[in-house]
This record gives C-alpha cells, structure tokens and sequence, in this order.
C-alpha cells in the first residue's frame, strides 16, 4: 500500500493564481481531511469528508474549495492564490472502525506551497 | 486560549537523558489523546494514543494523561539522537473525528 499519496511535493504561485492540490489514498478510508500546517502553529483542519459527495467546513476554510467523488481522492482548490495561503498542506484519511485507535489519522507527506 | 496549549520548544537534551513533552487543554469532553511525532519535511504519524485518564508504555515512550489537571505527558527514556522530531499532541471528545492539536514541540537529542 502507498498510504495517502500527495503532489505536487513544491509549487510556487503567483498572486491571483489558482491551482489544485492533489490527494489519495489507497486504504479504503472513508474520512480525509485537508489541514495547513504554519510555523509554531500546529495543524488547522481546512476541510474534511466523511465519504464520496459528502464535505464540510473545517477550522480555516476560505479562499479554498474541495469535492470527493470517489472514496479514493480528495483534492483542494485553491482559488486567487494569497501571501497568506503560503504554508504546507497536508492531507490525511482515518477509518473510524471500533476501538480507541479509530481516530488515528494517517498523514501524506505534504505540498509546501509559496504564493509570492 | 487556545483549547490545547503546547510549548513549541526548541527543547535540547542531551542522548540518554529522559525527555518530558507536555499539553495542556481547556475542554473536560475531550477523552481521547494522542501524540504524533513528525520528522522534518515529513507528515506526521501516531506515536502513541491513550483513552481518558491513566498512563500507557510502549518501550522508551510512556503517554500519562491526568483528565483533573487538563495535563498530558509524553515520556521518552534513553533519548536517541534519530528521536529528533517535532512532537505534536492531538486530542478529541468521543465520536468526534476532529482531532484538536497543540502547536508542536520541536526536540533536538544532542548525541
């Protein structure tokens, strides 16, 4: 299995830009989540799918949109790229089988994204 | 406040000594807690996770948590220089698939 896969791994954008980060994983897992990661600040969740055609608003949603219409990929949009928006994404799946393991959330290995 | 409180370091130690990584949170429904280590230009990944209240050993790493303090430990003995990383705890309340995390903290184990 390759876990959750992401790419591209870099990009550098342009104010106004747009483009979409890409995301799969390969273990069946009905949850992904979407999260940025900023210096010192920890993880702050973007959005989230509980399954295929289902999304919701995470803690930080504007100025990006997703969709999921297979289980398998999650991709984000971003949309008029800002300064702001430069940070590294991570994507992320989990199975929320029984048990306490079942909000373990596996990670994919990140896009780090400058917008200049 | 932030719901989950967490020093970001730099926190260095010397190879051998016994590390001590906490958390601290606001929110008495969360029971579940966890912590993930991540690697430098990595995404993160379970350490260890704990339910409600008690400690949990998994070889050098013990996971403590005291739900009356709003207090969780991660423990490391024997330190090791490839246990450098940023450690991040993670922390939600039952059925509920949000994780809450602290800012990380970053170690160094100087060898």
């Amino acid at each position: 299995n390759a876990g959750v896969t992401q790419t591209p791994k870099f990009r550098i954008l342009k104010i106004g830009q747009s483009m979409t980060l890409q995301c799969t994983q390969d273990m069946n897992h009905n949850y992904m989540y979407w999260y940025r990661q900023d210096p010192g600040m920890g993880l702050k969740l973007i959005y989230y799918s509980v399954g295929a055609g289902i999304t919701d608003k995470g803690e930080v949603p504007n100025g990006y949109n997703v969709s999921r219409s297979t289980t398998e990929d999650f991709p984000l949009r971003l949309e008029l790229a800002a300064p702001s928006q430069t940070s590294v994404y991570f994507c992320a799946s989990s199975y929320p089988a029984h048990g306490p393991g079942r909000y373990e959330q596996y990670f994919g290995p990140g896009t780090r994204l400058t917008v200049t | 406040q932030k719901e989950v409180e967490q020093d970001p370091g730099p926190l260095s130690v010397p190879e051998g000594a016994i590390v001590s990584l906490n958390c601290t949170y606001s929110n008495s429904a969360f029971q579940y807690f966890m912590w993930y280590r991540q690697y430098s230009r990595k995404g993160p990944e379970l350490l260890m996770y704990t339910y409600s209240s008690g400690n949990k050993e998994d070889g050098r790493f013990t996971a403590q948590v005291d739900k009356s303090s709003k207090y969780i430990s991660l423990f490391i003995r024997d330190s090791q220089p490839s246990d450098s990383a940023t450690y991040l705890c993670a922390m939600t309340e039952d059925s509920n698939y949000q994780l809450i995390w602290g800012a990380g903290t970053k170690l160094i184990i100087k060898p």
